[in-house]
């Protein structure tokens, strides 16, 4: 069955920082990747996704994330944090058999101070 | 297009009372789901449905709650009778099949900005 597993519940970096945020993730079947963000009383907004193209894959708002199928892991990196980017933060996985169902993490708080 | 579309926004109650909560998906997509988002459990998908047909409810937590989804532009989820464990944020996502075309981006679930409950 298809997991995700995303270390850190928390993190914290200076404005200006490399942003890195981890995901692990177990597929039975080649995955669809995603990650979504999420900001304080709004609905979730996808980031970016993978699905068997590229491996290096570019966001919105200067993000991107790169799928090692060696590692397992989708993990997503900003070179410079933003005081804007302090949301949450969730990786995805596309659930085997079941077309468009995904599999979330728990979820990473990330909070960008001056 | 004007996104998933949630109402209310915000709701309380008093535990016993039925709640409902609506959502219109965006026009076009032929999947829609249902999402509870607390601090302990973090986001629970509790059922989904293609083409307006339940196809997993295995998220749900109990006979209290009930889903329906009478036509393609709108679904409700029912919880009755509502308990103060109740208490959450819950989301409405749709998105349609890959291999789609003209219909936006496959796989992406378009989230609606929730709804807060508040059960007394």
């Amino acid at each position: 069955a298809q997991s995700v597993t995303q270390l850190g519940s928390h993190v914290s970096v200076s404005e200006g920082a490399l942003v890195l945020l981890r995901c692990n993730y177990s597929s039975s079947v080649p995955p669809y990747l995603f990650w979504y963000v999420q900001y304080p009383n709004q609905g979730l907004q996808l980031l970016l996704k993978y699905t068997s193209a590229a491996t290096l894959v570019k966001g919105i708002n200067g993000f991107e994330a790169e799928f090692k199928k060696s590692e397992t892991s989708f993990h997503l990196t900003k070179p410079s944090a933003h005081m804007s980017d302090a949301a949450e933060y969730f990786c995805a996985v596309t659930a085997s058999g079941g077309y468009n169902k995904l599999i979330f993490g728990a979820g990473t708080r990330l909070a960008v101070h001056p | 297009d004007a996104g998933v579309i949630q109402s209310p926004r915000h709701e309380v109650t008093e535990m016993g009372q039925e709640v409902t909560l609506r959502c219109k998906p965006i026009s076009g997509h032929d999947y829609l789901f249902w999402y509870r988002q607390t601090m302990m459990r973090g986001l629970e998908l509790l059922i989904y449905f293609n083409n307006n047909v339940p196809i997993d409810d295995s998220g749900m937590p109990e006979d209290r709650f009930s889903a329906k989804m009478p036509n393609a532009s709108f679904s409700t989820l029912k919880i009755q009778p509502s308990e103060p464990r109740d208490s959450a944020v819950y989301f409405c996502a749709s998105s349609f099949l890959r291999g789609r075309e003209g219909v936006g981006d496959t796989d992406t679930q378009y989230f609606g900005p929730g709804t807060r409950l508040t059960v007394l």
